[in-house]
């Protein structure tokens, strides 16, 4: 089975820095890969899927970007973060049949 | 637009209660799962539910699929504080969809002691 790797777990920065958020995956290849969004702990906003390296389509207008350069790692990134980008960022690995994401551990992000 | 409406958005019971959590929709889908999770961490996977009118029982908690699939429930016998957390649902339509999911807006329940 696979195990996804987030990091970092926690992260702390100004408005106007830049971000790079990173999701490894374990146990499985070419897997498709997910970014959500939660916030104060309710549902889960998808962000970003990939469905294979290089290949990134994007759920939502937004200040953030995705990249996948190689098959099992998925990276989260902006240029200049705002307050609202503050949130738990959630990666996940997808089950072919039937269907079922499993999630890596989140990184809290607080931009200030 | 696939939408789930998950209700209630919350629930506070005394242990050993039951209680039940609903995820509505208009659209069918092809697999149900249900999640739990804990403060800071990620949601883990309790159950996939794929055929309509499906009842899967994992110890005290029961989940059901409607017959339409368009509906789930999961059902907690005798609650007990272990099982405070939040309770998400997701439905995968299948098909293209290149297996993105759609989530209620979650189920957060406190079991007090």
């Amino acid at each position: 089975s696979q195990t996804i790797h987030q990091w970092p777990a926690t992260l702390v920065q100004p408005v106007g820095s830049p971000l790079s958020l990173e999701c490894t995956v374990e146990g499985t290849s070419n897997p498709n890969l997910y970014w959500y969004r939660q916030a104060a702990g309710r549902g889960l906003q998808l962000l970003f899927y990939s469905v294979g390296i290089g290949q990134i389509s994007s759920e939502v207008p937004q200040n953030l970007s995705a990249s996948r350069p190689q098959d099992r790692q998925f990276i989260l990134s902006s240029k200049k973060l705002l307050l609202s980008d503050s949130g738990f960022y959630l990666c996940a690995c997808l089950e072919e049949w039937p269907y079922e994401q499993y999630f890596g551990p989140g990184t809290r992000l607080t931009v200030t | 637009t696939q939408l789930l409406e998950q209700s209630p958005q919350f629930l506070s019971i005394q242990e050993g209660e039951n209680l039940t959590v609903y995820c509505n929709s208009s659209s069918v889908f092809s697999s149900l799962q249900w999640y739990r999770q804990e403060p800071g961490e990620g949601p883990v996977l309790l159950v996939t539910v794929v055929t309509g009118g499906e009842v899967k029982k994992l110890k005290r908690l029961t989940f059901q699929f409607g017959d339409a699939r368009k509906d789930s429930s999961l059902h907690i016998t005798a609650a007990q504080p272990g099982d405070t957390g939040l309770y998400l649902c997701a439905g995968a339509a299948g098909g293209t969809s290149y297996g993105k999911l759609t989530f209620g807006q979650g189920t957060i329940l406190t079991v007090h002691p």
